[in-house]
């Protein structure tokens, strides 16, 4: 079946714009994670949703940060006033629930470079 | 606050030799330990897991990794490495205390010699 995909697969954006990241999850995964993987910082977690709880965003950087998820499907990660530091490959993973036992399916990447 | 640490930044082995990359945790209580393999232009894929019972796992493409409390590691061999192993491999922790979010060693890059 369909694995996690996401678009754009590449991004270049100038310094200071708005870029927006899609991920579309396994059908049925109600679990959906953004990971970000840098040459600095290696791969890091960003943001978490679970079902209709409140996501667990205490790995995003900064307030320039956000993400949602609409209909406990898609999810967008949108990052404003993008920075060159900014630039790394972001990572979408699903997964059919909460539990840590339940294997994350991560999707290609999005590789964002900003100018 | 967990962390995993991967000493070996690059590794070079023969095709045909054994492998072994080294992981080390830090956590808490019980630890959800993976690895996962990254392919040159793949997503992550899952290796295997370690929950919890048999502290040797058998995981997918000949790997197996053993998790040893007394000293924070669980380590990942294959007995006979093929070229298409050339690839870096992430080994990661997770538990409750911190939901099941994932975080990640800083990955070991294996290159395979003919």
């Amino acid at each position: 079946g369909a694995g996690v995909s996401q678009s754009p697969s590449n991004k270049v954006t100038e310094k200071g714009k708005d870029v927006e990241l899609r991920c579309d999850p396994i059908s049925g995964h109600t679990a959906l994670y953004w990971y970000r993987q840098s040459l600095g910082q290696g791969l890091e977690f960003l943001i978490y949703f679970q079902g209709n709880s409140a996501p667990d965003k205490s790995g995003l950087p900064s307030d320039r940060f956000s993400a949602e998820r609409t209909g406990g499907s898609v999810s967008t990660l949108t990052i404003q006033r993008t920075q060159q530091e900014d630039s790394a490959v972001y990572l979408c993973a699903s997964s059919l629930g909460r539990g840590s036992y339940n294997e994350q399916f991560f999707g290609p990447g999005t590789r964002l470079t900003v100018l | 606050a967990q962390s995993v640490t991967q000493p070996d930044i690059h590794i070079t082995v023969s095709e045909g030799a054994s492998l072994e990359l080294r992981c080390n945790y830090s956590y808490g209580a019980t630890p959800y330990l993976f690895w996962y393999v990254q392919s040159p232009g793949q997503g992550l894929q899952l290796l295997l897991k370690y929950f919890s019972g048999d502290t040797l796992v058998q995981g997918i493409k000949g790997f197996e990794a053993e998790f040893k409390r007394s000293q924070s590691s669980f380590n990942l061999r294959k007995p006979s490495v093929h070229w298409s192993d050339a690839a870096e491999y992430f080994c990661a922790v997770a538990g409750k205390a911190a939901g099941n979010k994932l975080t990640f060693g800083g990955g070991t890059r294996v290159l395979v010699k003919p």
